[in-house]
């Protein structure tokens, strides 16, 4: 348990369903993070959040959509994905973005299939 | 460009026998690295990190790792497996200027544990 909880743990869609994954950490972290990861592929990062602020979206296609309400809580807005999109998408916290010695914490991740 | 290689994708170890996992990285200048585990179905758990200082670095689990700047590598290493260290392991570089939810991963090495 790393103080990371990510719902939902599996979700399945439809190319044409709406759906959101959560992520919520009570650590007093600044920094909320979402990666990618593939077979076969590195995790890759998606999105970062600082003080509930973007401060990094790596070329991510338009039909993933961030949403950091505030510190604690980090949302991914999915809509007409594809099915390349299935993957396990991972939330990671720090406490501040800048800081290179910060540790990150991850969450256990959101295994999505796209159907 | 940053990047991390692990050139072994798949490892078979005899439970009690040691390990060696490889990483390599290219950086710039003097690198954060980090190794993390993942088991099946979980999130990433740091198992240790190197900043600065003593390039032999001590982890959690019974895991060390030594930075070696004149080869670039940064490879994991276990005396003596247990079967719960089936896993797989990934190596990472933090990116400039970031803390350690912004890294960069290899592509990992799954490790399976024979009895």
């Amino acid at each position: 348990e790393t103080g990371v909880t990510q719902t939902p743990r599996h979700l399945v869609m439809g190319m044409t369903n709406k759906k959101s994954l959560k992520c919520e950490q009570h650590l007093g972290h600044n920094a909320m993070y979402w990666y990618k990861q593939s077979a076969k592929k590195p995790l890759e990062l998606m999105f970062v959040y600082n003080f509930k602020e973007q401060t990094e979206n790596n070329s991510v296609p338009s039909r993933f959509s961030p949403e950091c309400p505030n510190s604690s809580h980090l949302f991914l807005h999915l809509h007409t994905l594809q099915p390349e999109d299935s993957a396990l998408y991972l939330c990671a916290s720090s406490r501040d973005r800048a800081v290179r010695t910060d540790e990150a914490f991850f969450g256990q991740g959101t295994r999505l299939t796209v159907v | 460009a940053q990047s991390v290689t692990q050139p072994d994708i798949h490892i078979t170890v005899s439970e009690g026998a040691s390990l060696e996992l490889r990483c390599n990285y290219s950086y710039g200048a003097t690198p954060y690295l980090f190794w993390y585990v993942q088991s099946p179905g979980q999130g990433l758990q740091l198992l240790l990190k190197y900043f600065s200082g003593d390039t032999l670095v001590q982890g959690i689990k019974g895991f060390e790792a030594e930075f070696k700047r004149s080869q670039s590598s940064f490879n994991l290493r276990k005396p003596s497996v247990h079967w719960s260290d089936a896993a797989e392991y990934f190596c990472a570089v933090g990116a400039d200027g970031g803390s350690q939810g912004n890294l960069i991963f290899g592509k990992g090495t799954k490790l399976s544990v024979k009895p």
